[in-house]
């Protein structure tokens, strides 16, 4: 699986837009790209996925360039419960190996 | 309700005294999952089952079993459980075509063992 590299922290205030970028150089051509949202004390929560340009759900859009070596996972206007940390996984199911790499994510901590 | 469950939800216990931690979905996912998570290593996946009686190890499998009799179940088995396993526990599941990319977790099972 593709390693990725993301910003250890990041801080932001209620209301404004919050962009997570994660580094993923190594990224296989059938690798997809999937957000994890995790709260104290609970398993992570599925946000998004993407493999190219432009994703968007209800609660956040994932913007991935041309050469796909990097993902920005944007938050519209923050609250308080926002504050947790955010995981980037890049890979695919192939061969049979299923085997995720989480790392450490992005703690994000939105202030009042 | 669509749900991955676990149980107990905290366990302490002793060294050497063998413990089982269930887990169980109601969405019919093939595949399944055990993690543990410490502080500062984040999330380390322990096993992994495609489906039933297929299981595979992780990045962390040493010191623990799992078992696949049914699609719905997979637990978690410490035969002889010892400190460096005190950690907290996620089982986590998902269809198999989503892989590791689209997973429902369990709400958890803090293990203590002293």
């Amino acid at each position: 699986l593709a390693k990725t590299t993301q910003p250890i922290s990041m801080d932001s205030y209620e209301g404004q837009e919050v962009n997570i970028t994660c580094s993923h150089n190594n990224i296989a051509t059938n690798d997809y790209i999937t957000w994890y949202q995790q709260f104290p004390s609970q398993g992570p929560r599925f946000i998004i996925q993407g493999y190219k340009t432009k994703v968007t759900n209800e609660v956040a859009s994932l913007f991935i360039p041309a050469d796909r070596k990097s993902s920005t996972l944007s938050l519209p206007r923050v609250s308080l419960s926002d504050t947790a940390v955010y995981y980037c996984l890049v890979g695919r199911a192939s061969g049979g190996s299923y085997i995720p790499t989480f790392g450490r994510g992005t703690s994000l901590i939105v202030h009042p | 309700e669509a749900q991955v469950t676990q149980n107990p939800r905290y366990l302490i216990t002793v060294t050497g005294k063998k413990l089982t931690v269930t887990c169980s979905q109601n969405m019919n996912h093939e595949y399944m999952s055990w993690y543990r998570q410490d502080p500062g290593l984040g999330l380390r996946q322990i096993y992994y089952s495609m489906n039933v009686e297929v299981t595979d190890k992780g990045d962390v499998p040493e010191g623990y079993k799992v078992s696949r009799k049914e699609k719905r179940n997979f637990p978690l088995i410490l035969e002889s459980p010892s400190p460096n396993q005190t950690s907290l526990y996620f089982c986590a599941s998902s269809f198999r075509e989503s892989g590791v990319h689209e997973q429902y977790f369990g709400p958890g099972t803090r293990l203590t063992v002293t």
